[in-house]
């Protein structure tokens, strides 16, 4: 399968703790976004890259996420300190540089802080 | 930001036609999008339309476009009890990369 895969795909934490995602987008595709969904809304913007570099971040992403897609590969997203209303679906996708094409989403990672 | 508006359900028999709307927001997006969501499952893909476009044919899948209103639909014909999931419009925003989605309308498909 050369979808987009994200790891893992469920994670519980507790509050405080500091946790970190995986996504590894199509391969040929250089742009990479981060998006997150809570319960009845759609999915909402956080990050975008073009390969490596990080171009634009929402005022969703607060001091304590950091992305990072260190080759123009695959990319990390980082919490801190989480907190319950971090709590949410985190959704990567990826597109080649045709916007027309549109973006590609991976499966997601449901985070649950306790 | 805005709200892309979409209705929040939508029930109807298997076999029949299903029309989807959504009002978006951005009248410069070059973009609009539909995608579905099935229960546990990332987003799919469905379509997209060019804004200079008026209607899109694809199998299945109608889309039309009223750019004047800022309106998009998607109908679905001969609708199966697969298409039953959630269906979500975006556009895509002026930054010319994020996708701002409505929060989705789900498609119950009945027998």
């Amino acid at each position: 399968d050369t979808g987009v895969s994200q790891d893992p795909r469920h994670k519980i934490t507790k509050r405080g703790q500091n946790v970190t995602f995986r996504c590894d987008p199509i391969s040929e595709h250089n742009r990479l976004y981060w998006y997150r969904q809570t319960l009845g809304q759609g999915p909402e913007f956080l990050t975008y890259f073009q390969n490596e570099a990080q171009l634009e971040k929402s005022r969703l992403l607060s001091d304590r996420f950091s992305a990072e897609r260190p080759k123009g590969s695959f990319s990390t997203l980082e919490i801190q300190r989480t907190e319950q209303g971090d709590s949410a679906m985190y959704l990567c996708a990826s597109s080649p540089i045709l916007d027309s094409l549109g973006q590609y989403f991976g499966p997601g990672t449901r985070l649950t802080v306790t | 930001g805005e709200d892309v508006e979409q209705s929040l359900f939508l029930s109807v028999r298997e076999g029949d036609s299903s029309v989807i709307n959504c009002t978006y927001t951005d009248s410069s997006s070059t973009y609009l999008y539909w995608y579905k969501q099935e229960p546990g499952a990332g987003l799919q893909l469905l379509t997209y339309i060019f804004s200079n476009m008026d209607m899109k044919q694809d199998q299945r899948l109608t889309v039309l476009l009223n750019k004047k209103d800022k309106h998009l639909s998607l109908r679905i014909a001969d609708t199966q009890t697969g298409d039953s999931a959630i269906y979500f419009c975006a556009e895509i925003l002026n930054s010319g990369y994020a996708l701002n989605f409505g929060k989705g309308t789900s498609l119950l498909v009945t027998p």
